[in-house]
């Protein structure tokens, strides 16, 4: 199995504040994503890497910020949460067969 | 744009057939992708359908028409572990990126 570890789990945070998650993958693999996943909406893209300080947008980048200095880590920062994005955050790999495996996820709430 | 359409929710039996559709509007993609979800879980990969026609693996089955815009999972001897979301997912750009359904919520009952 793809070892792929999502931290923190839980998050709650007041608005304004800055979050950082974190995703993290042991085997090297090029490309990850970060997705967040809301009723009535689906998973939707937000940011994807394509390589150590390679990234781009998703179709839900706005309030958004990435970054990718090392092959493993790929994290992502609210950098001021806002009540709308309470949700769950899902980070994912792309695997050789080009399927993505995702990691277990974080809860966001953002009161 | 890609429009991807599934039932929103589905209800099938124990031991049963049961097919799930996506059909989309698009013409330029590499493949489609069927995940699984469970409540509270992260999604996991089933099948990916690149050629047109049908790719069985144990229960499972996935099925594809490009000329038709449409796509089936079929599961076969549903057990009660099977309820969950079914996620229909286009690769775009070779599948660098994915463009997903909003899911089929499937109930299995006893």
């Amino acid at each position: 199995d793809a070892g792929i570890t999502q931290s923190p789990r839980h998050k709650v945070t007041e608005t304004g504040t800055p979050v950082t998650l974190r995703c993290h993958q042991t085997e090297n693999h090029r490309y990850m994503y970060w997705y967040r996943q809301d009723p009535g909406h689906g998973l939707r893209l937000i940011h994807y890497s394509y390589g150590v300080k390679d990234t781009d947008k998703g179709e839900v980048s706005d309030g958004y910020s990435v970054s990718r200095s090392k092959t493993e880590d790929f994290l992502l920062t609210l950098e001021s949460a806002t009540s709308s994005q309470t949700s769950v955050y899902f980070c994912a790999i792309r695997l050789q067969g080009d399927e993505q495996y995702f990691g277990p996820g974080t809860r966001l709430t953002v009161t | 744009g890609q429009n991807i359409d599934q039932p929103t929710e589905m209800t099938a039996t124990e031991g049963a057939i049961v097919q799930i559709n996506c059909t989309y509007q698009t013409s330029g993609f590499n493949g489609l992708f069927w995940y699984q979800q469970h409540a509270g879980e992260a999604p996991t990969f089933l099948s990916y359908n690149v050629l047109d026609g049908l790719e069985e693996k144990g229960r499972f089955s996935s099925f594809l028409s490009r000329s038709k815009g449409y796509s089936y999972l079929l599961l076969k001897e549903l057990q009660m572990k099977d309820s969950a979301s079914y996620l229909c997912a286009l690769g775009a750009g070779n599948n660098r990126k994915l463009i997903w359904g909003l899911g089929t919520s499937l109930a299995v009952n006893p």
